[in-house]
């Protein structure tokens, strides 16, 4: 496509529920990155994939956050048995991926809020 | 680890205005640095970047900025501000260490006013 999307672009849930979050990069772009960014705040990454691969969580703050990117190109982020404290807009970003520095490129995010 | 302090969290201009955001950050190694600007409704879009060469670099819209290693600083600025440039302002590093995440500083509201 012409740019990453995401979806939804806002997730409304109760706490206790399960949340599913929709990232699908810039077509050829081989890395993708979830950030996390609270109200008054900048991104804050989470984790990142070149291809399917993870290959940095360390951003996850918990063990209720997992990501995936099973083929290599559309990536789900998962936050079970959501919390207040989850609410945030949830940004992805992709890039290509070279022996370089790279440019990352963000999506719309998805804001949510977390009842 | 790498930070980004930027220090005007909110700024009011009036149109042609001159700008300056400053933006500081704390990594004793080689950097590569952007900008990345949200107008209002809108994504993060990349305003401009830098990663080796003429340490002063042009982005889009009349943005410039410039790279002061001495003083681990990369602010942004524009000569003349429009009301149109009315956005939050987010400055990023990424250190060249193979380690490919982004740290943000906490951003800057930019406000314009005709």
């Amino acid at each position: 496509g012409a740019g990453v999307s995401q979806s939804p672009r806002y997730k409304v849930t109760k706490r206790g529920q399960d949340v599913a979050l929709r990232c699908d990069p810039i077509s050829g772009h081989v890395s993708l990155y979830w950030y996390r960014q609270a109200l008054g705040q900048g991104p804050e990454f989470l984790t990142y994939f070149n291809y399917e691969a993870q290959q940095d969580k360390s951003g996850l703050p918990n063990d209720r956050f997992s990501a995936e990117r099973p083929e290599g190109s559309i990536s789900t982020l998962t936050i079970q048995r959501t919390e207040q404290r989850d609410s945030a807009m949830y940004r992805c970003a992709s890039s290509l991926v070279g022996g370089g520095p790279e440019t990352q490129y963000f999506g719309p995010g998805t804001r949510l809020l977390v009842l | 680890a790498q930070s980004v302090s930027q220090h005007n969290h909110h700024v009011i201009l009036s149109e042609a205005a001159s700008l300056e955001l400053g933006c500081n950050y704390s990594y004793g190694g080689t950097v590569n640095l952007f900008w990345y600007v949200q107008y209002p409704g809108q994504h993060l879009q990349l305003l401009l970047k830098y990663f080796s060469g003429d340490p002063l670099v042009k982005g889009i819209k009349g943005f410039e900025a410039e790279f002061i290693k001495s003083k681990f600083s990369f602010n942004l600025r524009k000569p003349s501000v429009q009301w149109s440039d009315t956005a939050e302002y987010f400055c990023a590093v990424n250190a060249d260490t193979g380690r490919r995440a982004l740290t943000f500083g906490s951003g800057t509201r930019l406000q314009v006013q005709p």
